[in-house]
């Protein structure tokens, strides 16, 4: 089955500790990237990869990291988190064709830092 | 920033009516997609239109496309309580290669 998974799916953790959410996909997909979702503000792209170690800045991507060692996975990176990076984040995938292109989401990880 | 801003950000119908979400984006794009999402769920894509297409459609899905006036607009017919979702326009930028994403329209479709 073609599909982007995330783990974990929930996480609470406290200010400070380091933590990463993978993100894999099996469709092959040179597109990934990664987005946070908040109340009223949509989803806000944190970083995007065009290929294996091709990454580049989203909108919001400060206190983040990312690494694309592999194709299918992306994963991301919160080296010291603080409480404004709770929310829901979701990763994507897609093939890349003539710049047009649908995303497929992962579930999403909802994520509390206390 | 938020490239794409959806109109109304809540709408509640009746099932059986027409619902119409828009969609205003500010710089130019190589596509327009839209998006569904159940509550606290992935997103779902929907339908693509590219720059060039005025008009397209899936099923009880039709997009329109307005480049001149930086719009789109989804409108899902004869609309049933399984429409019930939060809907988002996606921008496809043409000197870029990210996505943005507007904060959506909560549809509520009452049976």
């Amino acid at each position: 089955e073609a599909q982007v998974t995330q783990n974990p799916r929930y996480l609470i953790t406290v200010t400070g500790k380091k933590l990463t959410v993978t993100c894999s996909q099996n469709m092959n997909h040179e597109y990934m990237s990664w987005y946070r979702q908040d109340p009223g503000l949509g989803l806000r792209q944190i970083y995007y990869s065009m290929n294996v170690e091709v990454t580049d800045k989203g909108d919001v991507p400060e206190g983040y990291k990312v690494s694309r060692k592999e194709k299918r996975n992306f994963p991301l990176i919160l080296e010291s988190p603080s409480p404004n990076q709770t929310s829901l984040y979701f990763c994507a995938s897609s093939f890349i064709a003539d710049l047009s292109y649908e995303q497929y989401f992962g579930p999403g990880t909802r994520l509390t830092v206390t | 920033s938020q490239q794409g801003e959806e109109d109304p950000q809540a709408l509640s119908i009746q099932e059986g009516e027409n619902a119409t979400m828009n969609c205003s984006y500010k710089t130019s794009i190589n596509n327009l997609q839209w998006y569904r999402q159940n509550s606290g769920r992935g997103l779902v894509h929907l339908i693509l239109i590219r720059s060039n297409e005025r008009e397209k459609h899936s099923g009880r899905l039709r997009v329109t496309l307005d480049t001149s006036k930086k719009s789109s607009s989804l409108l899902i017919t004869a609309s049933r309580a399984a429409d019930t979702a939060s809907y988002f326009c996606a921008t496809g930028l043409r000197n870029n290669n990210d996505m943005r994403f507007g904060a959506g329209t909560r549809l509520t479709v009452k049976p």
